[in-house]
């Protein structure tokens, strides 16, 4: 019920391609949705978000969408570039003890190639 | 605006002994989380705090772990005598608020020889 899974594991595209990384829940009272981005040795960096009245939800090339029935959602990004090489997280939060509590996925290793 | 801070950014202990990692939360942010990240794995949630008080730490091992953060200073995360299976990434995140975002250091990879 706590889980959060992400697909696929690692994903390899040419440098324009749009990547797709898919999540999947469980849990119908997580309310908020992050993306996270970690570069090797660094730590995760929120890069955009959703909530569940929102269908879809862009941020310059980064697009999240949301399907509440299918309780999944995605990230897309649009014309990638090899500096988004990167390990992408989903995350999915509720209230509980009086703060969001977040539930990683498991992460998608990307690689764009030049 | 300085954002969150770690150190060490890298620890070597041996088994048995004490590991004690820092986390300075970014300028007025007063909650604090702790996650582990083992190797090729997502990140799990350990304990949330605020100023001298422990708000939820039902991610934390039963044994030889602790944290704590305290009205002075950063907060730490104390694993006593460490094993092998202790290694992994450890990152602090904070937030301004209970229901804000949280922000994540660059971690401390901690490393049981």
């Amino acid at each position: 019920q706590q889980q959060v899974k992400q697909s696929p594991q690692s994903l390899i595209v040419q440098k324009g391609g749009i990547p797709i990384i898919n999540c999947a829940y469980e849990n119908t009272a997580f309310d908020y949705f992050p993306w996270y981005q970690q570069f090797p040795g660094k730590g995760p960096a929120l890069l955009i978000a959703i909530r569940p009245d929102v269908s879809e939800k862009k941020e310059g090339r980064f697009t999240i969408s949301f399907n509440k029935s299918a309780k999944q959602f995605s990230l897309h990004i649009m014309d990638s570039q090899p500096g988004d090489s990167a390990t992408y997280f989903c995350a999915a939060s509720l209230v509980t003890s009086g703060t969001y509590k977040y539930i990683f996925g498991t992460g998608t290793r990307l690689k764009v190639l030049a | 605006n300085a954002g969150v801070m770690q150190n060490p950014r890298h620890l070597v202990r041996r088994r048995g002994q004490e590991a004690r990692l820092r986390c300075s939360p970014m300028k007025g942010h007063s909650h604090v989380y702790w996650y582990r990240q083992l190797p090729e794995e997502g990140l799990k949630f350990m304990v949330y705090l605020q100023k001298e008080n422990i708000i939820d730490e039902s991610g934390m091992p039963k044994e030889r772990f602790s944290a704590e953060f305290p009205k002075e200073g950063p907060s730490i995360l104390r694993i006593q005598q460490v094993v092998r299976g202790d290694s992994a990434a450890y990152f602090c995140a904070s937030s301004p608020t209970e229901f804000y975002e949280q922000y994540f250091g660059p971690g401390t990879r901690l490393t049981v020889t």
